[in-house]
C-alpha cells in the first residue's frame, strides 16, 4: 500500500519569507499526489495535485509543488508567506481505492 | 455543482452512548465515499470506504461501523462509544475513474 511521510511536524516562518514543506511518498505505481490545507476546525481544501506531465505544478493561493521521481518527493513551496497561510498542510498519495495522508505539517507565521 | 454535507458539526457524547454521523453528497451519482478520522495532533486515518450501495470496506477494525443505505448517503455509527473514539471525523467523496477527493467540513466528536 502507498504511504506518505512529512518529516516536519511544525514549521515557523516569518511573514514574507519563503516556505518549503517536505513530502516523501512510497508507491509502486505512478503516483497521484496532492497537497491539502486545513484551517482549525475545518475540512480539507485542495491546494494542488500532480498526475503526470510537467513536474512543477501550480495551485491556489500562490502555492506550487515539484514532483521529483528520483527522490520520491513532492515538496510544497511558496515564495512569500502571508499570515493567512497559517494552517495545517497535508500531503497525500492516491492508490486504487483510497488516499493515504501524511501526518501533516503545522505552519505558524510570525508577524 | 457537487456539494458534500456533513452533520453535526460538533458532538459531545458520554461513554457507552450510540453514535450516528451522516454524510450526503449532492450533484453526482454513484460516488465513492470515505470516512476518515483525525485524532489530535495526528494525520488522517482512513476508516471506511464505499464504492456503492451496501458495499463497505473497513480499513481498521474498531468500535465503529459504516453503512450506505442510499447512493449518496454514508453513515458512520457506533453502538457504544469509547473515550478513544474522540476525534475529528471527515467524510469525503470522489468520482469513479477520476482522481482526487472532496472533503466535508467535518464533525468534532468528544466522548466524555
Amino acid at each position: 500500500a502507498q504511504s506518505v511521510t512529512q518529516p516536519d511536524i511544525h514549521i515557523t516562518v516569518s511573514e514574507g519569507a519563503s516556505l518549503e514543506l517536505r513530502c516523501n511518498y512510497s508507491y509502486g505505481a505512478t503516483p497521484y499526489l496532492f497537497w491539502y490545507v486545513q484551517s482549525p476546525g475545518q475540512g480539507l481544501q485542495l491546494l494542488l495535485k500532480y498526475f503526470s506531465g510537467d513536474t512543477l505544478v501550480q495551485g491556489i493561493k500562490g502555492f506550487e509543488a515539484e514532483f521529483k521521481r528520483s527522490q520520491s518527493s513532492f515538496n510544497l513551496r511558496k515564495p512569500s508567506v502571508h499570515w493567512s497561510d497559517a494552517a495545517e498542510y497535508f500531503c497525500a498519495v492516491e492508490g486504487n481505492n483510497d488516499m493515504r495522508f501524511g501526518a501533516g505539517t503545522r505552519l505558524t507565521v510570525k508577524p | 455543482s457537487q456539494t458534500i454535507h456533513q452533520w453535526p458539526a460538533t458532538l459531545v457524547q458520554p461513554v457507552g452512548s450510540p453514535l450516528s454521523l451522516e454524510c450526503t453528497v449532492e450533484g453526482t451519482s454513484n460516488p465513492n465515499l470515505y470516512w476518515y478520522r483525525q485524532a489530535a495532533g495526528r494525520g488522517l486515518q482512513l476508516l471506511f470506504y464505499s464504492v456503492g450501495i451496501g458495499q463497505i470496506s473497513s480499513e481498521v477494525p474498531q468500535n465503529l461501523s459504516a453503512s450506505r443505505p442510499q447512493d449518496r448517503q454514508f453513515i458512520l455509527s457506533s453502538k457504544k462509544l469509547l473515550l478513544s473514539d474522540s476525534g475529528f471525523y471527515l467524510c469525503a467523496w470522489s468520482v469513479v475513474g477520476a482522481r482526487g477527493y472532496t472533503f466535508g467540513s467535518g464533525t468534532r466528536l468528544t466522548v466524555v
